[in-house]
């Protein structure tokens, strides 16, 4: 049983234009969201994150957006860069401390010249 | 420079030999965890540990035993590997707190013949 949902497994965008990696979750307990891009042969790396008291978090060219209501975050990247080109994963967990954290099955993202 | 250290970083064995990943950390985390990243299925946690003697298990903890008994340090032991355990592993670690991001080793490829 799926908690954290990325439902596209690939996502292709044109330099310069914005990417939208989309991630839904179950879990009404989560509270705290966090986006991890991963490239091949190396570990994950941490992009940006969100707690559930915010809806929108920015980082120069990242952003991300979260719905309660809907369950449901964005990542927006603006404007792609080629060098972004890697698997996003989206990750959450419950509480003030970290102990279980569920991630999606990830998107891989192709901006194109 | 502050990382996570796994090791092997690749492996091939047999059914039934019990191997061991170590993973290391020498930022004073508290927080270690290891996922299994297998395609199509995301990165699922095995085991994670809060601190020093304190490990909890997460969504795949069959066929795997941790131990936490230093700080920096947190093996993954799988006692009798099977093939179905072929995968790629990352350990990572963090302060415990929410909104501290994880820190990934580079992963480890293990093979079960």
């Amino acid at each position: 049983d799926q908690q954290v949902k990325q439902n596209s497994p690939s996502l292709s965008v044109q330099e310069g234009r914005i990417s939208i990696l989309n991630c839904d979750y179950t879990n009404s307990m989560f509270d705290y969201f966090l986006w991890y891009k991963k490239y091949p042969a190396e570990g994950p790396t941490f992009l940006i994150s969100i707690s559930s008291i915010k809806d929108k978090n920015e980082d120069g060219r990242f952003t991300v957006f979260l719905n309660k209501s809907a369950k449901h975050l964005s990542l927006h990247i603006v404007p792609s860069q080629p060098g972004d080109s890697a698997v996003y994963f989206c990750a959450a967990h419950a509480g003030s401390t970290l102990g279980r954290l569920y991630f999606g099955r990830g998107t891989q993202l192709t901006v194109w010249p | 420079e502050a990382q996570v250290t796994q090791n092997p970083r690749y492996l091939i064995t047999v059914t039934g030999k019990k191997l061991t990943v170590t993973c290391s950390q020498n930022m004073n985390h508290e927080y270690m965890s290891w996922y299994r990243q297998d395609p199509g299925l995301g990165l699922r946690q095995i085991y994670y540990s809060m601190n020093v003697e304190v490990t909890d298990k997460g969504d795949v903890p069959e066929g795997y035993k941790v131990s936490r008994k230093e700080k920096r340090n947190f093996p993954l032991i799988l006692e009798s590997p099977s093939p179905n355990q072929t995968s790629l592993y990352f350990c990572a670690s963090s302060r415990q707190n929410s909104n501290q991001p994880q820190h990934f080793g580079d992963g480890t490829r293990l093979s079960i013949l």
